[in-house]
């Protein structure tokens, strides 16, 4: 059982350069999100997707791009990559209704330069 | 949207020592409130939740309590151990709503 996967976990880019994070899992979950951690912010979410091609905003959205044509894929996209995105990304998926649990994927530390 | 404030953002115990960590909300609409725990370059996992119907519930030594009216819920973590320490995050969310809003995280050492 796969669960939640995270690709790259770990990745460093130049800024002005476009970085893809995957995230994929098999659960079949409805929802999937978007966070980044940060030291003294805690997780802050990014976007989120409550179905295959359903996406919002969260908190954070400035400076990124989401898709979801499958239910199992959410790809995160930063278009220019800026400094201020270095961050630890942590995708995570739930299941629809009003089930409480979240469940991360391993992370992807990005370091933008 | 909702605020939620963490308390305190680092905490040294004694191990056997309790552990209490505490958060405020700012929505009265949030019924929901998970705590995560996160060993060093790990993922968050949840480790307990409560609902807005429920004042406390307990999971073996770890506890949470919630106090709607005061618009607070804590973490209480017993005899604690060395394989506790990790970084505690609490969380809110609302009825109907799809976001959790995270706390700042509180780093417990557990000092052997």
């Amino acid at each position: 059982d796969a669960g939640i996967t995270q690709s790259p976990r770990y990745k460093i880019t130049e800024t002005g350069r476009q970085v893809t994070l995957m995230c994929h899992q098999t659960w079949s979950h409805s929802y999937m999100f978007w966070y980044r951690q940060d030291l003294g912010h805690g997780l802050r979410l990014i976007y989120y997707s409550a179905a295959a091609d359903i996406t919002d905003k969260g908190e954070v959205p400035d400076g990124y791009v989401v898709s979801r044509s499958k239910t199992e894929n959410f790809p995160l996209t930063l278009e220019s990559a800026t400094r201020s995105q270095t961050s630890v990304y942590f995708c995570a998926s739930r299941l629809g209704g009003d089930t409480g649990e979240l469940f991360f994927g391993e992370g992807s530390r990005l370091t933008v330069l | 949207g909702e605020n939620v404030e963490q308390h305190p953002s680092t905490l040294s115990v004694q191990e056997g020592d309790s552990a209490v960590i505490k958060c405020t909300y700012s929505d009265s609409a949030s019924n929901y409130f998970p705590w995560y725990k996160q060993e060093l370059g790990k993922r968050p996992q949840l480790i307990i939740d409560i609902r807005s119907n429920v004042g406390e519930k307990k999971d073996q030594r770890i506890a949470v309590t919630l106090n709607k009216t005061a618009k607070h819920f804590s973490l209480h973590i017993t005899e604690t151990q060395p394989e506790d320490s990790a970084v505690y995050f609490c969380a809110a969310r609302g009825t109907g709503a799809n976001n959790l809003f995270f706390g700042t995280g509180t780093r417990l050492t557990v000092i052997p």
